[in-house]
């Protein structure tokens, strides 16, 4: 049982290149996110999906594209990579049982994201 | 909106001491508040929770205390270990749409061997 996991673990961008970061999870939950962490600001959080071909802003998403085209899968897209983008990426999926209760996520061990 | 914190960005306790990390809040609609340990170069862990209408819950060594009154609540860690040493970061849970999940920064919990 893997929980959630992102690929790549690093990567370095040049400035305008186009990437993908992967996550997975095998846990069937409805819920997937994608945060960015940077130093002193805490994780925020950039895009959610609540099911299966569905995808929502989080408070930052400009600069960046998602999918969820399978309910395990959970895509991350900069289409053209700005130096304000490094930082670390993490993925999280979660549930909620009946609707209530905490929604506690399970993260993934992070993409490590520098742009020159 | 709602804003969570933490007091300390470090706190250092000698091993084997009781650790006691506080977070604030600002959003009195949090239904639950969670706590999360992170590691070194690894994803955040859940470690407990509690529901807004509890004013104490119990894990293993630890121990969440929620004061509404004041929008307080506190990680005990007992007899601290170095297998603690991480940041915890607390975080308010509003039910209702995706149940939005806003994160504090964290504390750096140092233990001393």
């Amino acid at each position: 049982n893997a929980g959630v996991t992102q690929t790549p673990k690093f990567r370095v961008l040049k400035t305008g290149q186009s990437m993908t970061l992967l996550c997975a999870q095998d846990m069937n939950h409805e819920y997937m996110y994608w945060y960015r962490q940077d130093p002193g600001m805490g994780l925020r959080l950039i895009h959610y999906s609540v099911g299966e071909g569905t995808t929502a802003k989080g408070e930052v998403p400009d600069g960046y594209n998602v999918s969820r085209l399978k309910k395990q899968n959970f895509l991350l897209g900069l289409e053209s990579a700005a130096p304000s983008q490094t930082s670390v990426y993490f993925c999280a999926s979660g549930y909620t049982f009946f609707g209530q209760g905490a929604n506690i996520q399970y993260f993934g061990a992070g993409t490590r994201l520098s742009v020159l | 909106g709602e804003s969570v914190g933490l007091h300390l960005p470090t706190l250092s306790v000698q091993e084997g001491d009781n650790s006691i990390i506080n977070c604030a809040y600002s959003n009195s609609a949090s239904d639950y508040f969670i706590w999360y340990k992170q590691e070194s170069g690894k994803g955040p862990q859940f470690i407990i929770d509690i529901r807004s209408n509890m004013d104490k819950r119990q894990g293993q060594r630890v121990t969440v205390l929620l004061n509404k009154t004041v929008k307080h609540l506190s990680l005990q860690i007992a007899a601290t270990q170095p297998g603690d040493s991480a940041v915890y970061f607390c975080a308010g849970v509003n039910s209702g749409g995706y149940q939005k999940v806003t994160f504090g920064t964290g504390t750096k919990l140092q233990v001393i061997p």
